[in-house]
This record gives C-alpha cells, sequence and structure tokens, in this order.
C-alpha cells in the first residue's frame, strides 16, 4: 500500500545544533515531497518541498534531499532553535488530480536550551 | 501570505447533536479543499476531498452520511459531524488548494477541536 513513514518519533537537539530528520516512502509514483511543521494545537505549517526530478532543495535554515535509489527523505535545520520545536511531517503530494496529500506519522522534535 | 480560517476554534457538544465546521479561505480562492481529522499524538488522516459546486469525495473507510461537507463557495467549505459521538472526539483541520500551484501551495487551518460528551 502507498505510505509514508518516519524513523524515530522524538528528536531531541541542542540549541545550536543542527537537525537531520528522516523519512521514508513506499510509492514512487508521488510529484512532490513536502515537509510540514505543527506546533500543538495548530495546524500544519508548510517549510518545504521538493519536485521528484530534483535531489536537493535549500530554503532559509532548512535544507531538503531527496534519495529516489533508496526511497528516503532527509530535513535538514541549521542552526536549531528552540522555536523550532514541534513535530515534524514528511507528506507527498500529486500534481494530478485534486492534489491529495498524504502525511507520515510525524517526528517530535526537541531543543534543549 | 495566504490564510485559512476555520471556525469555531473548539467546541464542546453532547452525544447525538451534529456540530458544523467552518472553513474559510481568507484572501484568496479555493477551488479544493481538504478535510483531515488528528488523533492526539498521530498524523493527520485525510477524510474528504471538497470541490466547489460538486459532491465531496471521501476517502475509505469514512462515512459520508455522517460527516457532511458542503463547498457551496470558493471560499467556503463545511463540515457537519451529524450525531456526533465520543469517538469522534478529534482535531478537525482542513486545507485550501490555490488555483495555481503544486501540492505544496496547500494552506492549512488551525484546526477545531472537537469533544463529544
Amino acid at each position: 500500500g502507498e505510505s509514508v513513514g518516519l524513523h524515530l518519533p522524538t528528536l531531541s537537539v541542542q540549541e545550536g545544533d543542527n537537525s537531520i530528520i528522516n523519512c521514508a516512502y513506499s510509492n514512487s509514483a508521488s510529484d512532490y515531497f513536502i515537509w510540514y511543521k505543527q506546533e500543538s494545537g495548530k495546524g500544519p505549517q508548510f517549510i518545504i518541498d521538493i519536485r521528484s526530478n530534483m535531489d536537493k532543495r535549500q530554503g532559509q535554515r532548512v535544507t531538503v534531499l531527496l534519495n529516489k535509489t533508496v526511497k528516503h527523505l532527509s530535513l535538514q535545520i541549521a542552526a536549531t532553535q528552540p522555536g523550532d520545536s514541534a513535530v515534524y511531517f514528511c507528506a507527498r503530494g500529486n500534481s494530478g488530480g485534486y492534489q491529495k496529500v498524504t502525511f507520515g506519522t510525524g517526528t517530535k522534535l526537541q531543543v534543549i536550551p | 501570505g495566504a490564510v485559512v480560517s476555520q471556525h469555531p476554534s473548539w467546541v464542546i457538544c453532547k452525544s447525538g447533536t451534529s456540530v458544523k465546521i467552518e472553513c474559510r479561505s481568507l484572501d484568496f480562492q479555493a477551488t479544493t479543499m481538504f478535510w483531515y481529522r488528528q488523533f492526539p499524538k498521530q498524523s493527520l488522516m485525510l477524510m474528504a476531498t471538497s470541490n466547489e459546486g460538486s459532491k465531496a469525495t471521501y476517502e475509505q473507510g469514512v462515512e459520508k452520511d455522517k460527516f457532511l461537507i458542503n463547498h457551496a463557495s470558493l471560499t467556503l467549505s463545511t463540515l457537519t459531524v451529524t450525531s456526533a459521538h465520543p469517538e469522534d472526539s478529534s482535531f478537525y483541520i482542513c486545507s485550501a488548494r490555490a488555483l495555481a500551484g503544486n501540492a505544496g501551495t496547500q494552506y492549512f487551518g488551525p484546526g477545531t477541536r472537537l469533544t463529544v460528551l
């Protein structure tokens, strides 16, 4: 079946260090992969996405890497800050049809001051 | 940036009653809106896809007669939980997709916390 899953449920990182959140996927038919940040009691917030024909994309303090060979996606956060503490979801999207987004299970990032 | 609002932000109701949740795109038009449900410490599960002027498409296992969706305009979709029961208690989140762009341009609302007593 189609799924997007995460390796680790919780990640603790010292403030100022870099964070790496990993995600594995099983369906290769996705057009996009997306990372969302969800703070407690709030809706998901778009962070960055990457098309399936790319292997790297950079944003402000974030980098997403896509390895299609091993079906692995990662989100790297540079100089992690307390405000980065949240649950991070990887998700896949399709550009056809209604562009549904399927979410993975989430990783909780805890930033230690 | 694009803003999606939900109303109410939280609601408590008695078992057997119906609850309506509104999702609005405030500064853009959305032909497609999505409704998700999220249980504590779990991921978002897509319930249905709502298109303006047409019937919603429900995901497998979601009862369309229990979760009524109406998408009457390009800026408003509503989800009505009919005859709510305690197991329907959850965090309901909508998202709206702008007319152009890829899946990354799906904007999420702040969510509605439903508690059924």
